[in-house]
């Protein structure tokens, strides 16, 4: 079965922390995703790749980064992490343009 | 950017009745896609449809496409309990895009 796994289920991190969410695919995919889901405003894209080192801006970029060094691989990194960060981080992957996308299940993310 | 908007936000219904959500998106699409999510876990791909389909079913879902009105629906026949779950719709941006806009979701409770 075709999976995307991130590395923790629940995080807690302090305020100023450097945060790096880690998502694999194990599915040869060429786009990979990162969107975080807040209640009442639904999913909202961070950052996406469509290839290995390409990366581009969603809709939320502010006070994130990302990294992919390999195809597999696709690393959401809050700089400083803040409160208002606090979220579920969502990561998900696609064959190339006009498929469904493979979600992982999520990480929820606590900055206090 | 919100693309989908789905409606209602919540709907609740016995076991054995038919669901019914709508979705609304602005702008033109390649594709649209529904998607499901068990409370507190990643996204389902549940099924995809082309701008250029009118309608399409899997299983006991059946979801329709009107590209002039901008707006899909999901209909789930026959519900069980096991479909109580947030679904969303999700739509690209045309030809040459690779990420997906979601909407808020509607919360289906179905009550055995």
């Amino acid at each position: 079965d075709v999976k995307v796994t991130q590395s923790s289920r629940y995080l807690v991190k302090r305020t100023g922390e450097k945060v790096f969410l880690e998502c694999v695919q194990d599915m040869d995919h060429e786009n990979m995703f990162w969107y975080r889901q807040d209640p009442g405003l639904g999913l909202r894209l961070i950052y996406f790749s469509y290839d290995v080192k390409m990366k581009e801006k969603g809709d939320i970029p502010e006070g994130y980064s990302v990294s992919r060094e390999k195809k597999e691989r696709f690393s959401l990194i809050l700089e400083s992490a803040s409160t208002n960060q606090t979220s579920m981080y969502l990561c998900a992957s696609s064959p190339s343009q006009g498929y469904g996308y493979t979600f992982g299940s999520g990480t929820r993310l606590t900055v206090v | 950017s919100q693309q989908g908007e789905e409606d209602p936000q919540a709907l609740s219904i016995q076991e054995g009745e038919n669901a019914t959500m709508n979705c609304s998106y602005k702008t033109s699409i390649n594709n649209l896609q529904w998607y499901r999510q068990n409370s507190g876990r990643g996204l389902v791909h549940l099924i995809l449809i082309r701008s250029n389909e009118r309608e399409k079913h899997s299983g006991r879902l059946r979801v329709t496409l009107d590209t002039s009105k901008k707006s899909s629906s999901l209909l789930i026949t026959a519900s069980r309990a096991a479909d109580t779950a947030s679904y969303f719709c999700a739509s690209d941006s045309g030809a040459g895009s690779y990420q997906l806009t979601f909407g808020k979701g509607t919360k289906l409770s179905v009550i055995p």
